[in-house]
């Protein structure tokens, strides 16, 4: 049961132009939301997160934005730069019950070309 | 600060054995927890142990146990390996608080292929 997805499996964007990466999710419980990057041959590293009390989150080039209503979340960065290119994994947990547990969608990957 | 590692980074196994995968948790991090990465998909929460003990499992079966040490480093055991045991498994450690726990910081995952 897939309750964290990530419909676009790969993103293509020029150096400077922003990226757009969406998430989905079906349990109206989590309460918190991550974003994660991961290099190849490294583990994920902590992007920025988002409190469901919150629509909005930022830090420097990158903004989290958050639609209980439809629960949709999206991570914008801006601009692109070559280094950003990863896969982006969107994670959710429900914080007053096993908060430890994230549940992670399949990944974006993010190519971003001169 | 010293990051999470894990160890070893490769391992080959056959079906039917057992294998055993280590992680050295962040300094100051009191929590570990293990997910397992199968090709294309996102990692998926196998348990978490707190301070020695196990608190919360996702959906795997028994043969999947775990350990958590005294200075915080971590075991996954695996018995009677399967061939869809084949994945990357990574480790994750966090701070808990009274506020919980949320920022897991990922070690570089041991890859783990059953034959």
């Amino acid at each position: 049961d897939q309750q964290v997805k990530q419909n676009s499996p790969s993103l293509s964007v020029q150096e400077g132009r922003i990226s757009i990466l969406n998430c989905d999710y079906t349990n109206s419980m989590f309460d918190y939301f991550l974003w994660y990057k991961k290099y190849p041959a490294e583990g994920p590293t902590f992007l920025i997160s988002i409190s469901s009390i919150k629509d909005k989150n930022e830090d420097g080039r990158f903004t989290v934005f958050l639609n209980k209503s439809a629960k949709h979340l999206s991570l914008h960065i801006v601009p692109s730069q070559p280094g950003d290119s990863a896969v982006y994994f969107c994670a959710a947990s429900l914080t007053t019950d096993s908060w430890g547990k994230l549940q992670f969608g399949a990944g974006t990957q993010v190519v971003v070309t001169p | 600060e010293t990051g999470v590692t894990q160890s070893p980074t490769h391992l080959i196994k056959t079906r039917g054995q057992q294998v055993t995968l280590r992680c050295s948790s962040q300094s100051g991090h009191n929590t570990v927890s293990w997910y397992q990465q199968a090709l294309g998909q996102g990692p998926q929460f196998i348990f978490q142990y707190y301070r020695e003990e196990e608190n919360g499992r996702g959906n795997f079966p028994p043969r999947f146990s775990g350990l958590q040490f005294p200075n915080y480093s971590s075991e996954l055991n695996v018995n009677a390996l399967e061939l869809d045991d084949s994945a990357l498994y990574l480790c994750a450690s966090s701070l808990a608080t009274g506020l919980g726990s949320y920022e897991q910081y990922f070690g570089p995952g041991t890859r783990l292929t059953v034959t």
